[in-house]
């Protein structure tokens, strides 16, 4: 159980256009979800928390207009980075839980790898 | 700054061997702690959840708690190359959401 799904896997994308990521729960629903990014060799960084049926909450430093963040379902949550540039190329997870209690556990999406020219 | 610290690696074990990784962390109100297994070029898995003082055994995995040093860690027995991985250590802080703070892993490599 506790399946999140990740789509697409990976895009490649020219600077200036827009990408949309897809992260679902399949088998629970998740009022909760959280957007993390991993530049090579580091350590997961924490971009935002995404909150079904209202805003999105970003960590320092993340530009919320250039991450656009939709958690439109229980099942669904939508991470659009605008106007991509070099920079943005990275590997982009999300993650869920069942429950929202802090003894549960993040599942992981497999992760998009976004390239941008 | 809430801080989860580990040692980079390599760790170079051979097979069959004990691998033991570690990790400290600075926030006393942390109450979950977890490791995750990624490899190369995959998103991170699920290995191990800890959340009181005192070991806590799955198979050919320990993870050991020790809430008063602030210390976590993972022992691997039996270690096969399938073990070879960066194991990433977590900390979800007290307060609600579960907003988990990761270390920047410990590259384990198992030599056949």
């Amino acid at each position: 159980g506790a399946v999140v799904s990740q789509h697409p896997s990976r895009v490649i994308c020219k600077s200036g256009t827009s990408v949309k990521i897809e992260c679902r729960s399949l088998d629970f629903q998740a009022t909760t979800m959280f957007w993390y990014r991993q530049f090579p060799k580091q350590s997961l960084m924490l971009m935002a928390t995404s909150n079904e049926g209202s805003k999105a909450t970003y960590e320092q430093g993340v530009e919320k207009d250039k991450f656009l963040i939709n958690h439109a379902s229980l099942t669904l949550s939508t991470l659009t980075v605008t106007s991509a540039h070099p920079e943005d190329s990275s590997f982009y997870i999300c993650s869920a839980s069942p429950y929202t209690g802090g003894n549960s556990p993040l599942h992981f999406g497999n992760g998009t790898r976004l390239t941008v020219t | 700054q809430k801080e989860v610290e580990q040692n980079s690696g390599p760790l170079s074990v051979p097979e069959g061997a004990i691998a033991s990784l570690n990790c400290t962390y600075s926030d006393r109100g942390s109450q979950s702690f977890f490791w995750y297994r990624q490899y190369s070029g995959k998103s991170p898995e699920l290995i191990m959840s800890i959340y009181s003082n005192g070991d806590k055994e799955d198979g050919r995995f320990t993870a050991q708690l020790n809430k008063a040093s602030q210390y976590v860690s993972l022992l691997i027995r039996d270690s096969q190359p399938s073990d070879s991985a960066t194991y990433l250590c977590a900390v979800a802080h007290s307060g609600g959401y579960q907003k988990v703070t990761f270390g920047t892993g410990t590259k384990l490599q198992v030599i056949p």
